[in-house]
C-alpha cells in the first residue's frame, strides 16, 4: 500500500513569491491534515479536512495561506506571498475515521526555504 | 489547553544500553497519547499509542511506553538501543488519534558506538 505522497520534496523561493504544496493521501483515507514543523519544534496543525470540509483551520494564517481538498482526495496548500518566517517543513498526514486504527500516517514533507 | 513537554532536547546513549525518553502532558480529560519517530528527511512514523487499558503498551522496533496518570507522564523505553534508533522522537497528545494532535518539541537521540 502506498503511503502519503507529497511534492515537491524541497522548494527554495524568494520572499513575496507564491508557493504551492501538493499532497495525495493514502487511498480511502477520509481525513487529511497539514502540519507545519519549524526547525527544532514539533509539528503544529495548520488545517484538518474531513472529506472536503475543513473542520479545523483555526491555526491557518488566512491572510496568506489557503488550502483546498479536491473531491475529498488530493489537497493543495498555498502561500502567497511567502515570508522569511514561512521557512519550515510542511507535513501532510491522513487517517481513516472509523477504520479502527485511530492514528495519522505522515508523508515525508516538503522543506520550504524562503530567501 | 493541551500541552506536551519533552524535557530532554538531546540524549546520547551507547549502543546496547537502555533508553528512556521522558514525556509529560497536560490534558483535561482522558488523553490519547502517541510516540512518533522521525529520521532525517523523513516523515513521522508511529511507534506506539495509548488509549485505555493496560498502562504498559508495546510498540514497533522493540519500544514500549508506560502511562502514569498520577504523574501525567508517558515515557518511552527500550532495553537495548541499536545504532539505527538514532533519530528524533516526538510525544503527542490529543482527544483521539483522528483529532488535532499537540506535539512536544522532540528529543534527538544520538547513539554512540
Amino acid at each position: 500500500e502506498a503511503g502519503v505522497v507529497q511534492s515537491p520534496r524541497y522548494k527554495i523561493i524568494e520572499k513575496k513569491q507564491p508557493v504551492a504544496f501538493w499532497c495525495n493521501p493514502i487511498s480511502g483515507h477520509n481525513t487529511l491534515y497539514w502540519y507545519r514543523q519549524n526547525l527544532g519544534q514539533g509539528p503544529e496543525l495548520l488545517i484538518r479536512y474531513e472529506n472536503e470540509e475543513a473542520v479545523d483551520d483555526s491555526q491557518l494564517p488566512k491572510d496568506r495561506f489557503s488550502a483546498e481538498r479536491l473531491k475529498g482526495v488530493d489537497s493543495t496548500l498555498k502561500i502567497q506571498p511567502a515570508e522569511l518566517g514561512d521557512s519550515a517543513v510542511y507535513l501532510c498526514a491522513s487517517s481513516l475515521i472509523g477504520g479502527g486504527g485511530n492514528e495519522q500516517f505522515f508523508g515525508p514533507g516538503t522543506r520550504l526555504t524562503v530567501l | 489547553a493541551q500541552s506536551v513537554t519533552q524535557p530532554d532536547i538531546h540524549i546520547t546513549v551507547s549502543e546496547g544500553a537502555s533508553l528512556e525518553l521522558r514525556c509529560n502532558y497536560s490534558y483535561g480529560a482522558t488523553p490519547y497519547l502517541f510516540w512518533y519517530v522521525q529520521s532525517p528527511g523523513q516523515g513521522l512514523q508511529l511507534l506506539l499509542k495509548y488509549f485505555s487499558g493496560d498502562t504498559l503498551v508495546q510498540g514497533i522496533k522493540g519500544f514500549e511506553a508506560e502511562f502514569k496518570r498520577s504523574q501525567s507522564s508517558f515515557n518511552l523505553r527500550k532495553p537495548s538501543v541499536h545504532w539505527s534508533d538514532a533519530a528524533e522522537y516526538f510525544c503527542a497528545v490529543g482527544p483521539s488519534g483522528y483529532s488535532t494532535l499537540t506535539f512536544g518539541k522532540g528529543t534527538m537521540l544520538l547513539v554512540s558506538p
